[in-house]
């Protein structure tokens, strides 16, 4: 199994430029995240999916859209890249069962996004 | 909202002393509480966590965590700190009303000496 994978690894984008950032899981989990994750302030979480078919907002969602594709894929667009946007993005995926919360998160490898 | 506190953006420790890193939470419901290392230029890997049962637990790597209820703590110990231990760790919640959604503190780095 590959895990989660994210793609592009790297990427440079010029303000006002628009990208999408590619999520996919390979163990059937049904929740899925999206995080940025800036020096000094950890990781904050920008979009969820608790299951396929719903997507909710998380902690710094302003600036992007999501896509809860299929099971598999989850995807992150910016609209309009701006410098504040300049970060590591990191998926993860999980097993969410139910009402339980201690359920493991399974991260992906990290997109490293410029935006000059 | 929930919120998590390290104490310590680094630490530094000999090879062979003690590690002990602190987490301090927020919560007005028990919480689901996870230890996450980060080696450079990769993902988040899970050390240990607590859900419920024992309060003391163990992780890989000889990593363990005690889950202090009345000091809202979930501190990160091992008794004897390797070159390999050096990363970054990172500690988070499952917030209690919304097992969804996860709150991670800002992280702390650990430099180990020879």
């Amino acid at each position: 199994n590959a895990g989660v994978t994210q793609t592009p690894k790297f990427q440079v984008l010029k303000t006002g430029q628009s990208m999408t950032l590619q999520c996919a899981q390979d163990m059937n989990h049904n929740s899925m995240y999206w995080y940025r994750q800036d020096p000094g302030m950890g990781l904050r979480l920008i979009y969820y999916s608790a299951s396929e078919g719903t997507t909710d907002k998380g902690e710094v969602p302003n600036g992007y859209n999501v896509s809860r594709l299929n099971k598999r894929e989850f995807s992150l667009r910016l609209e309009s890249a701006a410098p504040s946007q300049t970060s590591v993005y990191f998926c993860a995926s999980r097993n969410r069962l139910g009402s339980r919360g201690g359920e493991t998160q399974y991260f992906g490898p990290g997109t490293r996004l410029l935006v000059l | 909202a929930q919120s998590v506190t390290q104490l310590g953006s680094h630490v530094s420790v000999s090879e062979g002393a003690l590690v002990l890193l602190r987490c301090n939470y927020s919560s007005s419901v028990p919480p689901y509480l996870f230890w996450y290392v980060q080696y450079p230029n990769q993902g988040l890997q899970l050390l240990l966590k607590y859900t419920t049962g024992a309060t003391l637990v163990k992780g890989i790597n000889g990593f363990e965590a005690e889950f202090k209820k009345s000091e809202t703590s979930f501190h990160l110990t091992k008794p004897s700190a390797h070159m390999s231990d050096a990363a970054e760790y990172f500690c988070a919640v499952s917030e209690g009303s919304n097992f969804n959604k996860f709150y991670f503190g800002s992280g702390t780095k650990l430099n180990v000496k020879p």
